[in-house]
């Protein structure tokens, strides 16, 4: 089957990094997105990885490694409205996606 | 940009009647649009995927009669929820997909509450 493996909730302070990660097993693999979804509201989409390495968006950063897979996504320098659930989705060998039960970031001052 | 709209935002509606749902792509052609159900605390689940002009691809245990997908136009998919009952409340979100891209665009969702 397919599966892909999130925390289901962390907590960070304010300012500081967090990282979250994201394991998966599916039927091919062409390409990894994370996702930022705010209660009661769509999911906006934040990175997209389809090669090994690390692609730097601002404060967010998105790894992957293929050969694991093993994705994370790095928050830096935290701020309030981060508050969130970051969802992970991998497009299998038919383009459908496929979506991790998300994990809900708690930010604390 | 690439901006989804969603309508209604919120909808109630009595068990045992039928709600439609729009979801317009506003500035650009959606050649694929996605419907997903999202429950409390869950991640998005995959209802269909609708092509324009054809017939949507239901996922495995989703009734085709009961959740009718229409895709007439490259800016408008609808989902039907016939007969609904309490247990179809979820929040209803679709997405659209321009040709040869790989991003999806969310619509902002609609809540669905059946009594």
């Amino acid at each position: 089957g397919q599966n892909i493996d999130q925390p289901t909730e962390m907590t960070a302070t304010e300012g500081a990094i967090v990282q979250i990660n994201c394991t998966y097993q599916t039927s091919g693999f062409n390409g990894l997105f994370w996702y930022q979804q705010h209660a009661g509201e769509a999911p906006t989409f934040l990175s997209y990885n389809v090669l090994d390495g690390l692609e730097e968006k601002g404060r967010f950063s998105s790894f992957l490694s293929r050969s694991k897979g093993y994705s994370y996504l790095l928050l830096k320098e935290l701020q309030m409205k981060d508050s969130a659930s970051y969802l992970c989705a991998v497009k299998d060998s038919n383009y459908q996606l496929i979506w991790g039960a998300g994990t809900k970031l708690i930010i604390k001052p | 940009g690439a901006v989804v709209s969603q309508h209604p935002s919120r909808v109630i509606c009595k068990s045992g009647t039928s709600v439609k749902i729009e979801c317009r792509s506003l500035d650009f052609q959606a050649t694929t649009m996605f419907w997903y159900r999202q429950f409390p605390k869950q991640s998005l689940m995959l209802m269909a995927t609708s092509n324009e002009g054809s017939k949507a691809t239901y996922e495995q245990g989703v009734e085709k009669d009961k959740f009718l997908i229409n895709h007439a136009s490259l800016t408008l998919s609808t989902l039907t929820v016939t007969s609904a009952h309490p247990e179809d409340s979820s929040f209803y979100i679709c997405s659209a997909r321009r040709t040869s891209e790989i991003e999806q665009y969310f619509g902002p969702g609609t809540r669905l509450t059946v009594t």
